[in-house]
């Protein structure tokens, strides 16, 4: 009864430094999506997928790439990381009309960079 | 685009009774759904309630409650018999249907006291 994953929780980074943030689901949902939460503020979304092999961006995607290969697998990357990318990032899935349209958020990833 | 709306930053509640929560939303859209999360200080997102725009009929959940007015883009949020495990910030959320891409607004902080 996992829902989503989200690895690692916690993470400093070094400014120029690349990362990947992990997310998994086992519920079978066709939509994947990333979002940062910054102080004061709600989510915003980074990118979505519709399915594996399909990705799109958000309201802020600059600075972050993502695939989506396998049905339960979303990665984040950061290829060269700023201190404006230090916010709280979530995962989140859903099965669309299948599940009421909810979504389902992972814990989130606490991200530092100094 | 869709903007949400929480004019609300912060407010207070004494156990037991009842507090409402404002959010206003701007779209063109005709068929959507609109959200209520909770967020406690572990960060985690929780579902707190759900409406489907074409319901006129708002959706109840235990203590929880809404008060959606499709015409004026209103969805505020009813919480009765407020307890002290209420306190967190809460979230008003909009997707558009078919879409799985939320639209969140900036948050309203929830204090119940003892």
């Amino acid at each position: 009864n996992a829902g989503v994953t989200q690895t690692p929780k916690f993470q400093v980074l070094k400014t120029g430094q690349s990362m990947t943030l992990q997310c998994a689901q086992d519920m079978n949902h066709e939509y994947m999506s990333w979002y940062r939460q910054d102080p004061g503020m709600g989510l915003r979304l980074i990118h979505y997928s519709v399915g594996a092999g399909i990705t799109d961006q958000g309201e802020v995607p600059n600075g972050y790439n993502v695939s989506r290969s396998t049905t339960e697998d979303f990665p984040l990357r950061l290829l060269s990381a700023a201190p404006s990318q230090t916010s709280v990032y979530f995962c989140a899935s859903s099965a669309g009309t299948a599940s009421g349209n909810t979504i389902y958020f992972g814990e989130g990833s606490w991200l530092t960079v100094v | 685009a869709q903007t949400v709306t929480q004019s609300q930053p912060e407010m207070s509640v004494q156990e037991a009774e009842t507090v409402t929560l404002s959010c206003t939303y701007d779209t063109s859209e005709n068929n959507y759904y609109l959200f209520w999360y909770k967020q406690p200080p572990s960060r985690q997102m929780i579902l707190v309630i759900r409406q489907e725009a074409y319901k006129q009929q708002n959706a109840t959940e235990n203590r929880f409650s809404v008060n959606f007015q499709k015409a004026a883009k209103s969805f505020s949020l009813k919480i009765s018999d407020s307890q002290l495990g209420d306190t967190a910030m809460y979230f008003c959320a909009f997707m558009k249907q078919n879409f799985n891409k939320f639209y969140f607004g900036s948050g309203t902080k929830l204090n119940v006291k003892p």
